[in-house]
């Protein structure tokens, strides 16, 4: 499909184990986004990368939160020692990045479960 | 503090009415603004957009309203139609794309 993927779509894990997050952004987008949303809230920012770079990174709850991207696509989000306040359905947006381009799309999201 | 407010959590509108959901920023440098519209299970998607140098935007039956001086925007839907059913997100920026803050949202329900 041409749209943005995320893997894995569920993920339950213990507290206190590390967990990655996938993201395939549409081909062709320059600028990738980290979301999440908790159970009955808005969705928050988490991360902006423009390429490889990533320019504001202020939305990181934690230092046990980090998140790369490598050859400007996949982009991976990891979460350190899983606390249960981190489950929430993560999800992931690209968009073309140029001016006048700053429409997301986003993938499904996957839903992390912290037991 | 919420920099972007959407007050109504809910809204419920016969189909073929007008559907008005509203969004309030506090934060005066925001100057691009997006509407999503968000399916149960699925990623948001993206409806509509406004710049701060204009005051409207259309598409369809979708118009976006934006009074800056009252750091306001409104989604409006005509008619609308029970397939609108779903949670509204508004988001802004402050510079042009990078970092977008989204409002809490509003439940949509379109009544046959």
């Amino acid at each position: 499909g041409a749209g943005v993927s995320q893997s894995p779509s569920n993920k339950v894990t213990e507290k206190g184990k590390d967990v990655e997050l996938r993201c395939d952004p549409i081909s062709g987008h320059t600028a990738l986004y980290w979301y999440r949303q908790s159970l009955g809230q808005g969705l928050e920012f988490l991360i902006y990368f423009q390429g490889n770079s990533a320019p504001d990174k202020s939305g990181l709850p934690s230092d046990r939160f980090s998140a790369e991207r490598t050859g400007g696509s996949v982009s991976t989000l990891t979460i350190q020692r899983t606390q249960q306040e981190d489950s929430a359905v993560y999800l992931c947006a690209s968009s073309l990045g140029g001016i006048g381009s700053y429409e997301q799309y986003f993938g499904p999201g996957t839903r992390l479960t912290v037991t | 503090d919420q920099q972007v407010k959407q007050n109504s959590p809910s809204l419920s509108v016969q189909e073929g009415r007008i559907s008005i959901l509203n969004c309030d920023y506090t934060n005066s440098m925001f100057d691009y603004f997006l509407w999503y519209k968000k399916y149960p299970a699925e990623g948001p998607t993206f409806l509509i957009s406004i710049s701060s140098i204009k005051d409207k935007n259309e598409d369809g039956r979708f118009t976006v309203f934006l009074n800056k001086s009252a750091k306001h925007l409104s989604l409006h839907i005509v008619p609308s139609q029970p397939g609108d059913s779903a949670v509204y997100f508004c988001a802004a920026s402050a510079n042009y794309g990078q970092n977008f803050v989204f409002g809490p949202g509003t439940r949509l329900s379109v009544l046959p």
